[in-house]
């Protein structure tokens, strides 16, 4: 059965420090790896998609990588602002499934301070 | 893109009253649906998916159900709501025309059982 994982739970920095959320998987054989953004009462917005032939992709200051190999992506956000905080969860669409079934993880709490 | 429109978007219901959540989906057609559950301070639970009209399948035995009317409407429902049933339930849909296998969420529906 596919887990997925993401550590640590919760992250708190300061304005203007550069945040690296984890997300590892036990199943290589996904279709994709999705990052989600999710503020306090508030619906999943997606951030980033990447497809399991990628290694990575950028949007601004966010910049998302994936090894299947090993399991892993690392969500990355330059110079990160008050404005980021929020739940950061990651989710694989696996391959395994015709209907497409979706993977999540817990999600990191992200706090960043003036 | 997908927008998910989702409603009520609040709900607060007495223990063994009916339920129904309603969501639509625009700008795609024949897409996969999905309801998820999510408890505070917990990750997402998939409740049920569609691929079609009429096609709904179970992923965690409740006393929830969920019918497909029509292409891009799916609809969440109890006869008799139990105080477990609180949380907050999001839509979400994939489209499959696509390839990408990308997910998009609906702003959420709150649901306190008292």
């Amino acid at each position: 059965k596919q887990e997925v994982t993401q550590i640590p739970a919760a992250l708190s920095v300061p304005e203007g420090e550069n945040l690296v959320l984890n997300c590892s998987f036990t199943d290589s054989a996904i279709y994709n790896l999705q990052w989600f953004r999710q503020d306090p009462g508030k619906g999943l917005t997606s951030l980033l998609l990447i497809q399991s032939s990628q290694r990575e992709q950028t949007s601004g200051r966010l910049n998302a990588s994936l090894d299947k190999s090993s399991g892993r992506s690392t969500l990355y956000i330059a110079a990160s602002q008050p404005g980021d905080s929020a739940t950061y969860l990651c989710a694989v669409y696996l391959t395994t499934d015709s209907w497409g079934k979706f993977q999540f993880g817990a999600g990191t709490q992200v706090v960043v301070t003036p | 893109s997908q927008t998910i429109h989702q409603w009520p978007a609040t709900l607060v219901q007495p223990v063994g009253s009916p339920l129904s959540l309603e969501c639509t989906v625009e700008g795609t057609s024949n897409p996969n649906l999905y309801w998820y559950r999510q408890a505070a301070g917990r990750g997402l639970q998939l409740l049920f998916y569609s691929v079609g009209i009429g096609q709904i399948s179970s992923e965690v035995p409740q006393n929830l159900s969920a019918s497909r009317p029509q292409d891009r409407q799916f609809i969440l429902s109890s006869k008799k709501l139990l105080l477990s049933d609180s949380g907050f339930y999001l839509c979400a849909c994939s489209d499959v025309n696509s390839f990408t296998g990308e997910l998009f969420f609906g702003e959420g529906s709150r649901l306190t059982v008292l």
